[in-house]
């Protein structure tokens, strides 16, 4: 079964510096998202991508924050300089088109901030 | 107000019986999906079931089934016959508005832990 494929699954970074999250979305949908989960806590929703260009984003997703698809398989989240408390859980998922498709969450990547 | 409310943080079940996970919600859309999500240990998120706003029979997907009563905004999940592989921390979740694509707000989970 197709899935979403999310590297690295796990991130150290020193605070102030640059990453970049990697997701392969599932080849044949059309929506891509980024969602984050703080430890303990409720996922919650950052961006959504559309037809090349951001269709939604929260207030989480501020000027640090971008996307990209590079390719017509890559779809990255860059966060320009990360502060502790971006540490968390980042879920990349991706839908089909229709209403009713469920999102399907990649297994994640741990960002931990030093 | 909170969009997606599950007021159990966690739960046991005993293996081989049914648990209900409770999930309320809040909208004005008339159109919205509910969805459920499964998070193991490991940390994926695995889609479960989803029910439709407009959707005249409850959901049902082999063990997974939702009490959906759309008048009280409540969409229950039902795991029948428990098994030790459904302990994880269970999610609901509500996709507002009739459109693919739009988001998913969660709630704050419920972790259930089946035992032997």
């Amino acid at each position: 079964e197709p899935e979403v494929t999310q590297t690295p699954s796990h991130q150290v970074t020193q605070m102030g510096q640059e990453v970049i999250l990697r997701c392969v979305p599932i080849s044949n949908h059309l929506y891509f998202y980024w969602y984050r989960q703080i430890l303990g806590q409720k996922v919650e929703f950052l961006v959504s991508f559309y037809n090349n260009e951001i269709s939604e984003k929260s207030e989480i997703f501020d000027d640090q924050f971008s996307v990209e698809r590079p390719d017509g398989s890559n779809f990255t989240l860059k966060i320009r300089s990360t502060k502790l408390e971006d540490s968390a859980m980042y879920f990349c998922a991706s839908s089909e088109q229709g209403a009713y498709q469920p999102q399907h969450f990649g297994d994640g990547t741990r960002l931990s901030i030093l | 107000a909170q969009k997606i409310t599950q007021t159990q943080p966690g739960m046991f079940v005993q293996e081989k019986e049914a648990v209900t996970l409770d999930c309320t919600y809040d909208t004005s859309d008339p159109s919205y999906g509910l969805f459920w999500y499964k998070q193991p240990s490991s940390g994926e998120m695995i889609f479960l079931i989803y029910q439709g706003s407009y959707d005249q029979q409850n959901a049902t997907e082999g063990r997974y089934s939702l009490n959906f009563q759309k008048a009280r905004k409540s969409a229950n999940l039902v795991i029948s016959a428990s098994q030790l592989g459904d302990s994880a921390m269970y999610f609901c979740a509500m996709r507002e508005g009739g459109t693919a694509g739009n988001k998913l707000t969660f709630g704050g989970g419920t972790r259930v832990l089946v035992k032997p």
